[in-house]
């Protein structure tokens, strides 16, 4: 069964600053990759995916990620956060033809003004 | 309508309480999800539904029991719960993966939860 693995558990970063965080996963095949975002009290929201093709994936509120094969990974990243940015931060995991979708751990965000 | 809704948005119930959460989505998606989640936790996947038939059931007790009416609802019936069970309770849906609509990347829709307490 695929797995998925986020190493940084608490990221404090201040505004303006540059953002990655590690997504990992571990499956023997064809795999989809998603960044979701929940903030303060609201519903889980998409920031991106990656199924195949472009490696460089471009997401909402000015994310993207990078898949990167060799390395079983897709980090997210944003040039400049903001305040308004501060959530808790899940990768997920699921293979195609298959509707067993797999988080990881979450990293929570947190910019100071 | 890209909505995953969910009632209600908060429960509180005691342990003999019989109680029923609702999801609905009109998206025209065939696969329905329930999730559980602890504070600070990932979502846990409880139930998947797929064409309304039960397609995988994590381990989950038997005091929460799980519905499809129809293509457009899920309920998820709660019974005898203990004060552990309190979570927020995440529906979600999507296209079936390698059903009739077959999706290559099977993008899952959350409703904002159903927040609940057992006393």
């Amino acid at each position: 069964a695929q797995s998925v693995s986020q190493h940084n558990h608490h990221v404090i970063l201040s505004e303006a600053a540059s953002l990655e965080l590690g997504c990992n996963y571990s499956y023997g095949g064809t795999v989809n990759l998603f960044w979701y975002v929940q903030y303060p009290g609201q519903h889980l929201q998409l920031l991106l995916k990656y199924f195949s093709g472009d490696p460089l994936v471009k997401g909402i509120k000015g994310f993207e990620a990078e898949f990167i094969k060799s390395k079983f990974s897709l980090n997210l990243r944003k040039p400049s956060v903001q305040w308004s940015d501060t959530a808790e931060y899940f990768c997920a995991v699921n293979a195609p033809g298959n509707n067993d979708m797999r988080f990881g751990a979450g990293t929570r965000l947190t910019v100071k003004p | 309508d890209t909505e995953v809704t969910q009632t209600p948005k908060h429960l509180v119930m005691g342990m003999t309480n019989k109680k029923s959460l609702k999801c609905e989505q009109h998206m025209g998606h065939r696969a329905m999800y329930w999730y559980k989640q602890k504070a600070k936790k990932p979502p846990e996947l409880m139930f998947v539904y797929s064409y309304e038939k039960l397609s995988i059931n994590e381990s989950v007790p038997s005091r929460f029991s799980p519905e499809c009416p129809n293509s457009s609802l899920l309920n998820l019936h709660l019974h005898a719960l203990q004060p552990e069970d309190s979570a927020l309770y995440l529906c979600a849906s999507s296209k079936v993966a390698g059903g009739s609509y077959v999706s290559s990347y099977n993008e899952q829709f959350f409703g904002p939860g159903t927040r609940l307490t057992v006393l």
